[in-house]
Formats: C-alpha cells, structure tokens, sequence
C-alpha cells in the first residue's frame, strides 16, 4: 500500500539552528499540505501545494519558515532559525484533491522536533 | 469561519463497552466535508472516514458506525464493543469546498481498559 515518507522522524536542535524536513507524497496525489501539532492539540495547516505551486500559506510565518516543492513531487520544509516554541510534531499529508472537491489527506509519519 | 468542537477531552470505557465521540462543526458554506482520524501512540494520523454535506446517510464500517445530522451541525463517531486497540487520540475534521485543507478540532482521548 502506498504510504507518504517523512525524514527525520525526530530531530533535536539547539535554537537559532536550521532544520529541514522532507515529505516524499503518495505517487499520483497533486496536493500536498504541511501540518503543525503542537501537543495536546490538533494538527494546523502551515502550508498547502497543489502540484509544485503554493495554494495557501497564510498560516506559515515566513521570516523563519520556507517550503517548496520544485517539481511537483517531494516538499522540504526549513526552519532557520528555530526557537524554543517551534517544538512540535510536523506532518505531511497528500491527497488527490483536484479542483473544489476534497478527498481524504493521507498522512505520514510525521518529524518530531524538539528544541533546545 | 469555520470551526470543530470535541467537548470531551478525554474518555475511558471498558473493554467491549459501546462509546460515541461527539464532532459539532461550524462553516458558513453549504458544501463542505467532514472526516474521522485515528492518532494512536504511534503519532501517525489514520484516516477513517469522508463525508459530505449532501450525503447524511449514516454508515457503519464493522464496529464503527457514524452520524451524520446538519440539522444539529454534528458528525458523531460511535465505536461499539470497543477493543484495547481502539485506544487513540481521535481528531474531526472539516474541509471547506475550494480550501480542502482540514481544519481539526482538539481532539478525544479514548482509553480502553481491559
């Protein structure tokens, strides 16, 4: 069954520090969303790609966070520089949503980031 | 704006005991979608299932069943003779037609007690 990759699956870092995470999407899905969850909380929309173009990232605080998808297939996302509040889980998801229709976001493992 | 409310936190039943975790949304649009995930310790989120706005008919998948009423905004998920591994955190989501990003709610913790 065809799964989403993320690597790392955990990353500790000192503030001021950059960070990358990386999302291999499932074969086919154009859309490609990046997630934040902070514990105890429900994921938060950071970033969304439809093919290699950004569709939404109005929640994405660009001064430290970047993201891109060159060719329409895997996404990094960078954090330069971390801060103690960055730490949290980051999931990637996909989906085959085309258009105003939503299909279901599969999900990946996720990148836990710890801060220090 | 849109919006997902789990008002419980957290619920713990016995093993083979049935449990409904409710999902109350907001969303001014009349076309939208809403889903069940699955967050077990492993952190992974697993999607369970999709609905839209035009279809509440309600469904049952094995021991999962869901219901659907936008008469009361709500989409609860009732799992029946839970099992040990149904212990997770389990999220409700809404996606708006054209946004498709899922907007979450906070989430129920289901603990199962043997």
């Amino acid at each position: 069954e065809a799964e989403v990759a993320q690597s790392p699956r955990y990353k500790i870092t000192e503030k001021s520090q950059a960070v990358a995470f990386w999302c291999d999407p499932i074969s086919g899905h154009a859309t490609l969303y990046w997630y934040r969850q902070i514990l105890g909380q429900g994921p938060e929309l950071l970033v969304q790609f439809q093919d290699e173009s950004v569709v939404d990232d109005s929640q994405l605080p660009k001064d430290r966070f970047s993201a891109e998808r060159l060719k329409g297939v895997d996404s990094t996302l960078k954090i330069q520089p971390a801060e103690l509040g960055d730490s949290a889980m980051y999931l990637c998801a996909s989906s085959f949503d085309r258009g105003t229709t939503s299909y279901e976001q599969y999900f990946g493992p996720g990148t836990r980031l710890t801060v220090t | 704006a849109q919006k997902v409310t789990q008002a419980q936190t957290e619920i713990s039943v016995v093993e083979k005991e049935d449990v409904t975790l409710d999902c109350v949304y907001e969303t001014r649009d009349t076309t939208y979608y809403l889903f069940w995930y699955k967050q077990p310790p492993s952190g992974e989120l697993v999607f369970l299932i999709r609905r839209n706005s035009f279809d509440e008919q309600n469904e049952i998948s094995g021991r999962y069943s869901w219901n659907f009423q936008k008469s009361t905004s709500s989409f609860n998920f009732t799992i029946t003779a839970s099992q040990v591994v149904d212990s997770a955190v389990y999220f409700c989501a809404l996606s708006e037609a054209g946004a498709n990003n899922l907007f979450f709610g906070t989430g129920t913790r289901l603990t199962v007690i043997p």
